[in-house]
């Protein structure tokens, strides 16, 4: 079964500083992809970043970047320049690729980093 | 708007009451899961249907059971609550065949007193 550890419960930030949040995950699989999700105080899980294990570049969206290590089994994520609006509880997930029946399509999440950002 | 309905949105219930919540998607979509949040334990998997009319037990599946009658609705029943299921309960779903991402509900808050 694979697993995800989030080490970090809780990261603060200084407004327009950068971040990173880490993850590591274990699994015995060859093909996968990995998520960052953000979770405001509305409740919603909101798609961050995704990345594809079979890619070896980084996935960037915006001021959001992930630092994969598929070796080390690592999978951080970068926030530059933060904003106030970035504060909230950030989750790492992994999926089993392909189109695998039972369990083989649902999300495996770590416990989460919550993420202040302060002025 | 397309997208996945839960409710209700928060419910307190007595220990030992019945309580089935909803959740809707209008996005054909065939997998649907259900995933309860609690603090320091991240999100984890309770029930799934990769199809309608076919469910599977995740992780944590005692005290909850599922049905899948038809392709939009995936209701979640606590048949006797016990204030261990006190979370936050999300739905979501997924086009497994198109490789798309996980759309989630907003969340139900269940409090078991």
């Amino acid at each position: 079964a694979q697993t995800v550890t989030q080490s970090q419960p809780e990261m603060s930030v200084q407004e327009a500083e950068t971040v990173t949040l880490s993850c590591t995950y274990d699994t015995s699989e060859s093909d996968y992809y990995l998520f960052w999700y953000k979770q405001p105080p509305s409740r919603q899980m909101i798609l961050v970043i995704r990345q594809e294990a079979y890619k070896q570049q980084n996935a960037t969206e915006n001021r959001f970047s992930v630092n994969f290590q598929k070796a080390a089994k690592s999978f951080s994520l970068k926030i530059s320049d933060s904003q106030l609006g970035d504060a909230a509880m950030y989750f790492c997930a992994y999926r089993s690729a392909g189109l695998g029946t039972g369990t083989a399509s649902k999300l495996t999440f770590g416990t989460g980093t919550r993420l202040q950002v302060t002025l | 708007i397309a997208g996945i309905t839960q409710a209700p949105t928060s419910q307190i219930l007595a220990a030992g009451r019945r309580m089935t919540l909803r959740c809707t998607q209008d996005m054909r979509h065939n997998a649907m899961y259900w995933y309860r949040q609690d603090l320091g334990l991240g999100l984890r998997l309770i029930h799934y249907s990769n199809t309608a009319g076919t469910t599977g037990k995740g992780e944590v599946p005692d005290g909850y059971s599922v049905s899948r009658a038809n392709t939009d609705d995936f209701p979640l029943t606590l048949a006797s609550a016990v204030p261990s299921q006190t979370s936050v309960y999300f739905c979501a779903s997924r086009a497994t065949v198109s490789n798309t991402e996980a759309f989630f509900g907003q969340g139900t808050r269940l409090t078991v007193v």
